[in-house]
């Protein structure tokens, strides 16, 4: 199994800024995917972050708007850039183990709110 | 990644069964059906998982007939902490790694 832990929770942010969500797990994994979901919504997958290497981006999301770091096998951030209402989602942390199944975890989430 | 399709929304009550088909028509020799839940202000939890036949495990049990195109999540006697959200997923058994595709998932509301 694994543990991840997102912070922060929730953030009322002012439109045009940035808000970096950090996302910590307690193993060592090789992969980690954030996902968005908007309010109502299924979760969409932004981008998988590599260690070691740039993180790779879904049609529709870009690196400008959406940069991730992921220094090391159990820690990746990201950022929500240049903010604006429309980014009002909650924002999720996930990797997959894989053992008897192949299973993803995932973070309780950020809640973000543009005003 | 295979398109699953799942009903928008169910309605049960207390001790009832619920049982919830997902058509995955196009689902490749070497994906895997998972189920995931997800109760508000979380993430989606892992459920169930299986290829053929059917799986048990502690919390649901998982129909799957021999032609794979569909699967059907059974939730014995429900209580009203079942509400949630229920999502069917399809993809490769054993890949870490491998990108998930949620579709709309369905909405369960458990009444007393």
């Amino acid at each position: 199994s694994a543990v991840i832990s997102q912070k922060p929770s929730r953030d009322i942010c002012q439109r045009g800024t940035s808000l970096t969500i950090q996302c910590q797990v307690d193993s060592q994994v090789t992969m980690m995917f954030w996902y968005r979901q908007q309010p109502g919504q299924s979760l969409t997958l932004i981008a998988t972050a590599n260690q070691g290497s740039e993180a790779t981006y879904e049609s529709g999301f870009v690196i400008d708007k959406f940069p991730i770091s992921r220094p090391n096998l159990t820690f990746s951030t990201l950022t929500v850039s240049n903010m604006s209402p429309e980014d009002s989602s909650i924002y999720l942390c996930s990797v997959e183990v894989v053992s008897k199944n192949t299973e993803a975890f995932f973070g309780q989430g950020t809640r973000l709110t543009v005003v | 990644l295979a398109k699953t399709t799942q009903p928008i929304s169910m309605d049960s009550y207390e001790g009832q069964e619920v049982n919830i088909t997902c058509s995955h028509n196009n689902i490749a020799t070497n994906d895997y059906i998972t189920w995931y839940q997800q109760f508000p202000s979380q993430g989606p939890r892992f459920i169930i998982q299986g290829y053929k036949t059917k799986v048990t495990n502690e919390v649901a049990s998982l129909f799957i007939p021999a032609d794979r195109k569909s699967s059907t999540l059974s939730l014995p006697r429900v209580s009203l902490s079942d509400t949630a959200v229920y999502y069917c997923l399809v993809g490769p058994h054993g890949a870490a790694g491998n990108k998930l595709t949620f579709g709309g998932g369905t909405r369960v509301l458990v009444k007393p």
